[in-house]
């Protein structure tokens, strides 16, 4: 069985400051995908980010940046110099290759971050 | 691209109705899923669809939900009879194909009341 561990509830920060989410993911699979997505106060989820598991490259987006560790099974997300706008619950996701998991995202609790200016 | 389309974006209905709610995915995408948003649950998926085919429907909660998705453009999900604890958002989302596990993108979701 999949599972997808955000131990983080809720990160409070000040505007200009870094944020470290955290994700932990349990497979079988030795194909697997992993995916973050931002769902704003309006509700809708945006997709942020796709690593395929044989890609361990950190990867960077502007102020978003992913650090992939297969070793501890971790796919952390930092915000570098947090703005207002990045106020959202972050969902951490994983998509597998075998019958039971393939195509089915398996997404973790979320992690509500809120920024004060 | 219209993105995900999802009708209505609220519902208000009585226990014992049934409820439909609609889903348009992204034209070209071949799967299509059904998830659920509580506090509690928090993101759970119902049922999912590839080439217009239920592929899994472990998800669904219990018989009084049933999901169809007639062609590649339309799908429902139907609520009958609809219950206070079945309250929550439906998202829908489709993908281009779930057996490349392409990114999911999802609609506005459906709040649902029912009272």
């Amino acid at each position: 069985a999949q599972k997808v561990t955000q131990a983080q509830t809720e990160i409070s920060v000040v505007e200009k400051e870094d944020v470290t989410l955290d994700c932990v993911y349990e497979t079988r699979d030795t194909t697997y995908y992993l995916f973050w997505y931002k769902q704003p106060p309006s509700g809708e989820l945006v997709f942020l980010i796709r690593r395929n598991s044989f890609d361990e490259q950190n990867e960077i987006s502007g102020r978003y940046s992913w650090n992939f560790q297969k070793s501890t099974s971790s796919f952390n997300f930092t915000i570098t110099a947090s703005q207002v706008v990045d106020s959202a619950v972050y969902f951490c996701a994983l998509s597998g290759r075998t019958t039971d998991s393939w195509g089915k995202f398996q997404f973790g609790a979320g992690t509500q971050v809120v920024v004060t200016p | 691209d219209a993105g995900v389309i999802q009708s209505p974006r609220h519902e208000v209905t009585e226990m014992g109705q049934e409820v439909t709610l609609r889903c348009k995915p992204i034209s070209g995408h071949n799967s299509l899923f059904w998830y659920r948003q509580t506090m509690m649950r928090g993101l759970e998926l119902l049922i999912y669809f590839n080439n217009n085919v239920p592929i899994d429907d472990s998800g669904m909660p219990e018989d009084r939900f049933s999901a169809k998705m007639p062609n590649a453009s339309f799908s429902t999900l139907k609520i009958q009879p609809s219950e206070p604890r079945d309250s929550a958002v439906y998202f829908c989302a489709s993908t281009v194909d779930s057996s490349m596990n392409t990114e999911a993108f999802f609609g506005q979701g459906t709040r649902l009341t029912v009272v």
